[in-house]
């Protein structure tokens, strides 16, 4: 019954590598973010999805690639990885994109580069 | 601006209350949150105050609100050794719920 759940937990691979981490959500929800947390434990917004629409759009580099097949579902694609992508990367939820609704993080994915 | 800013580590012992406190600059901020995140998990949703309030309470967690000086406090009773993590607070402003999140407070609790 896990609400957010993202895939892999853990992903270690080469530099160079293109790799993709999923995720869904049984919430119902219509609004699904990508967050990046570094080595020091901060936590920034890359992306964020409303209904399969982008909303938020940070100054990511464009190797990062959200896509969103469904309202349900957000995964991150990532091309030609670099060392500083290294980092922990969590998916989250929220009833919609409004002020107030609180957003429901998944456990993570652990990448790391070589 | 939109900055976050809350003290990097609190030491308590247990049974006594912890206080974490947070400022914040942005005035639009609607709503503020504290998260807490234990060693290799995801975060938690502990509780979130909209900015009309000046206090919330839920079980052992007190929230105060001081929006005139931007400060955010979330206070925890009886502190246990389950509370040890770190706590992130976040604020929240008016556009595409957007949540700017503190570097968080590393809270160790001792026996």
């Amino acid at each position: 019954d896990t609400a957010v759940s993202q895939t892999p937990k853990y992903l270690v691979t080469q530099m160079g590598n293109d790799k993709s981490i999923k995720c869904e959500q049984n919430l119902g929800h219509d609004t699904m973010y990508w967050y990046k947390q570094d080595s020091k434990k901060f936590l920034k917004i890359m992306f964020s999805y409303n209904n399969k629409e982008l909303i938020i759009n940070e100054t990511v580099p464009n190797r990062f690639s959200p896509k969103s097949p469904d309202k349900a579902h957000l995964n991150l694609h990532i091309n030609s990885l670099e060392l500083g992508d290294s980092a922990v990367y969590f998916c989250a939820s929220s009833q919609d994109s409004g002020a107030g609704q609180p957003q429901h993080f998944g456990d993570g994915t652990r990448l790391s580069i070589l | 601006g939109e900055d976050v800013e809350q003290s990097l580590f609190l030491s308590v012992r247990e049974g006594d209350s912890s206080v974490i406190n947070c400022t914040y600059t942005d005035s639009s901020s609607t709503y503020l949150y504290w998260y807490k995140q234990e060693p290799g998990a995801g975060l938690q949703l502990l509780t979130y105050i909209f900015s009309n309030m000046d206090m919330k309470q839920d079980q052992r967690l007190t929230v105060l609100l001081n929006k005139k000086d931007k400060h955010l406090s979330l206070r925890i009773a009886d502190t246990q050794t389950g509370d040890s993590a770190i706590y992130f607070c976040a604020e929240m402003d008016h556009s595409w719920g957007k949540l700017q999140f503190g570097a968080g407070t590393q809270v160790v609790v001792t026996p």
